[in-house]
């Protein structure tokens, strides 16, 4: 079993470009979750999915956030226009035990200049 | 989500120690877990408690679910260097629910 695989590990790009974090779950698992790890706020839920489907996305700071899951294989999180303050590190993670005990990735770090 | 307390917030000692930290929270959880991150990689699960009152070893780890549902601590026995990292606790309200997770506790442990 390959994990969760995050990409990319390291992104970085310039105020107001558009950013795309791609995560593939655990084959199976049925949930899917992304948070952002900050050193002052530490691991924040953005979204979360449950067979594809979006169940709660009141993480997700604003309307420059998006995140698609068009299949149960792949989910996207999206920030259009990147700001500096969505520097982190943004994690998927995946569960299939009725969304317990959750695997995560290893992450994108993000930075925004 | 619930706001979970976890302490101490860092932690500086020497290998051999015995390490103790909890984690409490205003709500009740039906599910209490602690996680260890390394530097560079993504949060692992160590143990998982899922009834009020159970205490779960892993290893040199252990675990115990508050009987008020409402906590949790973890201690490590005889540590090495090798357990450096952050460790976190989360509680889930729910199966179903996500997880919501402490600011965690930043170990050191000096050979």
């Amino acid at each position: 079993d390959a994990g969760v695989i995050q990409s990319p590990r390291h992104e970085v790009t310039e105020m107001g470009q558009e950013v795309t974090l791609r995560c593939k779950p655990i084959s199976g698992h049925d949930y899917l979750f992304w948070y952002r790890q900050t050193m002052m706020r530490g691991l924040e839920l953005l979204i979360y999915f449950n067979n594809n489907v979006p169940i709660d996305d009141s993480g997700m700071p604003e309307d420059r956030f998006s995140a698609k899951m068009p299949n149960a294989s792949f989910s996207t999180l999206k920030i259009q226009p990147s700001e500096p303050r969505d520097s982190a590190v943004y994690f998927c993670a995946t569960s299939g035990q009725g969304g317990r005990g959750y695997t995560f990735g290893s992450g994108t770090r993000l930075t925004v200049v | 989500g619930q706001q979970l307390n976890q302490s101490p917030q860092s932690m500086f000692i020497q290998e051999g120690e015995d390490v103790s930290m909890n984690c409490t929270s205003s709500s009740i959880f039906n599910t209490w877990l602690w996680y260890k991150q390394e530097p560079g990689e993504g949060p692992v699960l160590l143990i998982a408690l899922y009834k009020a009152g159970e205490l779960t070893s892993n290893g040199r780890l252990t675990a115990q679910f508050g009987i008020t549902r409402k906590d949790s601590f973890l201690n490590i026995s005889a540590s090495i260097p090798s357990d450096v990292g952050i460790y976190f606790c989360a509680g889930q309200a729910n199966s179903g629910y996500a997880l919501n997770f402490g600011k965690g506790t930043s170990l050191l442990v000096t050979p």
